[in-house]
């Protein structure tokens, strides 16, 4: 997979919004990025992707940069139950997700 | 719907010992994802499915593990003569087609202690 950095952790106050960036600069022109999430003791859940243009789902946002070397994943409106870790993901293959160690989101009271 | 299930939710067992771990995926799902998570890293890919045949097992660690999934429905992982390094929990996944393009629905996953 193309390689992805994150931050190992960030914080952010409940109720505003949280903007979780990755770096993928090494990402080829036909590759998506991906993010999913994995919240405590629960399995990974599939978030958002996107090619080139911004995205938008009932989950989040996702603003892709234009030389897409970078991406940022928004929640508009962090709430407790965000807490968890986001995984930025490139695949190179069509076939499999290779995960990294993402970034461990905390949402403040 | 039912999402995907996963047993024994929890498994202890001995060093040397067989273990079998579980998973039911979404029904009408093809695909079939076996991953290893370890504390504080990220899922590590094991093996999937595509129907009943194994598409990628290039991810299990040695072959001591071992996937099937005989009727493309519910698949099995077996470690044989298990060692404390394969404590993790184990995490499967389905999506309707292999292919990252398709969503995978994860499991709450089967921790497995080895002592």
């Amino acid at each position: 997979d193309a390689k992805t950095t994150q931050p190992p952790s960030m914080d952010c106050a409940e109720g505003r919004a949280a903007n979780l960036p990755c770096n993928h600069s090494t990402i080829s022109g036909n590759e998506y990025v991906y993010w999913y999430r994995q919240i405590h003791s629960q399995g990974p859940q599939y978030i958002i992707h996107g090619l080139k243009n911004n995205e938008t789902n009932e989950m989040a946002s996702l603003i892709i940069t234009e030389d897409r070397k970078s991406s940022t994943l928004i929640l508009p409106h962090a709430t407790l139950r965000d807490t968890a870790v986001y995984y930025c993901i490139v695949p190179r293959r069509d076939d499999k997700i290779i995960f990294g160690k993402g970034t461990r989101l905390h949402i403040l009271p | 719907g039912a999402g995907v299930s996963q047993t024994p939710s929890n498994k202890v067992t001995e060093k040397g010992k067989y273990v079998e771990l579980r998973c039911d995926p979404i029904s009408g799902h093809t695909a079939l994802y076996w991953y290893r998570q370890s504390l504080g890293q990220g899922p590590e890919f094991l093996i999937y499915f595509q129907g009943t045949g194994a598409a990628d097992d290039s991810g299990l660690p040695n072959d001591r593990f071992f996937a099937v999934r005989p009727e493309g429905s519910v698949s099995t992982l077996k470690i044989q003569r298990t060692e404390r390094g394969d404590s993790a929990v184990y995490l499967c996944a389905s999506s309707l087609r292999a292919g990252v393009y398709n969503e995978q629905f994860f499991g709450p996953g089967t921790r497995l202690t080895v002592l």
